[in-house]
């Protein structure tokens, strides 16, 4: 059983470029949530996807957008990256939207120069 | 704050010893669940403790639970060097879609 999936795993972009995440969850979830995490620090949530909908959404600026597709597999895309956008992504899935049990992907570390 | 805030921040002990962190929280709870984060990666859901327990088994994870103290901990016995990574014990806010809140964590370090 796959679990969690998230590619690429290391990325560097110049600031001001655009950048897309992927992620792939568990088998059998429905819902995927994403957080940043800065160095040394906690993850912070970003938004969660239920039904190919935003359903709840952290603050975060609206140059972090996402996607969730039919199959429940969802993207994260970040526009007019900043220095401080530089992080490890992560996402995690559950069933249903009440993250009863959240499964993590091993991150996409985000270097922005 | 609402997140779940893990105390100490840092621990460093010997393979072999137990190592002990504690969590606390302001909000009332379902259920409490605890993370561990190896260095730069992701998070491995641990063990999930409901409100109505007490305390909670899993192979050399033991974890408590008190409802009136709003705090739980979670001991490792025996430890080894592969234990060393952070953990966390996010809360969960129902008002949110069940989003996770997390703190700074407990980083441990097990030297061999």
């Amino acid at each position: 059983d796959a679990g969690v999936t998230q590619s690429p795993t290391h990325l560097i972009k110049t600031r001001g470029q655009q950048v897309t995440l992927r992620c792939s969850p568990k088998s059998g979830h429905d819902t995927v949530s994403w957080y940043q995490q800065a160095l040394g620090q906690g993850p912070q949530f970003i938004f969660q996807y239920y039904e190919e909908e935003e359903r709840q959404r952290g603050n975060f600026p609206d140059r972090f957008s996402g996607h969730q597709f039919p199959n429940y597999s969802s993207e994260l895309n970040v526009n007019a990256l900043l220095l401080g956008d530089s992080a490890l992504y992560l996402c995690a899935s559950s069933l249903g939207t009440l993250n009863t049990e959240a499964f993590f992907g091993q991150g996409t570390r985000l270097t922005v120069v | 704050s609402q997140q779940g805030e893990e105390d100490p921040q840092a621990l460093s002990i010997q393979e072999g010893e137990n190592a002990t962190m504690n969590c606390s929280y302001k909000t009332s709870i379902n259920n409490l669940q605890w993370y561990r984060q190896n260095s730069g990666r992701g998070l491995v859901h641990l063990i999930l403790i409901r409100s109505n327990e007490r305390e909670k088994h899993s192979g050399r994870l033991r974890v408590t639970l008190d409802t009136s103290k709003k705090s739980s901990s979670l001991l490792i016995t025996a430890s080894r060097a592969a234990d060393t990574a952070s953990y966390f014990c996010p809360t969960v806010d129902y008002n949110q879609g069940g989003k996770l809140i997390f703190g700074q964590g407990t980083e441990l370090s097990v030297k061999p």
